[in-house]
């Protein structure tokens, strides 16, 4: 079975600070995503890393693929309240039909001001 | 339609009823997804259906759990005889192409299901 593992669990910080969240695996993935989701809504893509190694930029949003692609991290510089939500990483199994995703349970993040 | 809509929103249920939660995907997106979301937790993959392919039902967690899709786009998750673990938030996410590698779904708001 195919997991994936992400940490921290819960998150809460002041505006302004910086943080990561890491989400890992022993499975290769060929594609991961990050989503964030808010109360009341359902996840929302935020970016998708495919090549080993890769990082895409979203703003103050920094993602990363590791080069095995087993794991991924998200970092965000100077938090703000607007990020506070659930963060979601998911990965497109390697060598699978696509069909489906593999969830991480979640980082919930409380950015206070 | 503009994005994936679900219905209803919210459902409450006495243990035993049966419950049918309907998706609207995407206009032209050819694939569609279940997930299952318990407090706290991440999203628990239900079935996913991919065109006119027989629907992948690997995640469903038991024989009271059922869904169709008619006419490759509606599709309605249906519970048996509910059960109080059964409460939770049913998203729904649809797709253009399951098979390709980027594989970006969209999701709906969810249903949340409680039940009594």
């Amino acid at each position: 079975t195919q997991l994936l593992e992400q940490s921290p669990q819960f998150l809460s910080i002041q505006e302004g600070e910086n943080l990561t969240v890491y989400c890992n695996s022993s499975s290769v993935f060929s594609s991961l995503q990050w989503y964030r989701q808010e109360p009341g809504e359902g996840p929302v893509l935020l970016v998708t890393v495919v090549t080993g190694g890769e990082v895409k930029k979203l703003k103050r949003l920094t993602f990363q693929f590791g080069d095995a692609r087993k794991d991924s991290s998200l970092h965000i510089t100077a938090a703000q309240p607007g990020d506070t939500g659930l963060y979601l990483c998911a990965g497109a199994p390697d060598g699978g039909s696509q069909g489906n995703l593999i969830f991480g349970k979640g980082t919930k993040l409380s950015v206070k001001p | 339609g503009a994005g994936v809509s679900q219905s209803p929103s919210n459902k409450v249920t006495e243990k035993g009823k049966d419950v049918e939660l309907r998706c609207d995907p995407i206009s032209g997106h050819t694939a569609l997804y279940w997930y299952r979301q318990s407090l706290g937790q991440g999203l628990e993959f239900l079935i996913y259906f991919q065109g006119n392919s027989a629907p992948d039902k690997s995640g469903l967690p038991s024989d009271r759990f059922s869904a169709e899709r008619t006419g490759g786009s509606v599709s309605t998750l249906t519970i048996q005889r509910t059960q109080q673990e059964d409460s939770a938030v049913y998203l729904c996410a649809s797709s253009r192409d399951s098979f390709l590698a980027k594989n970006i779904q969209y999701f709906g708001a969810g249903t949340r299901l409680s039940v009594l």
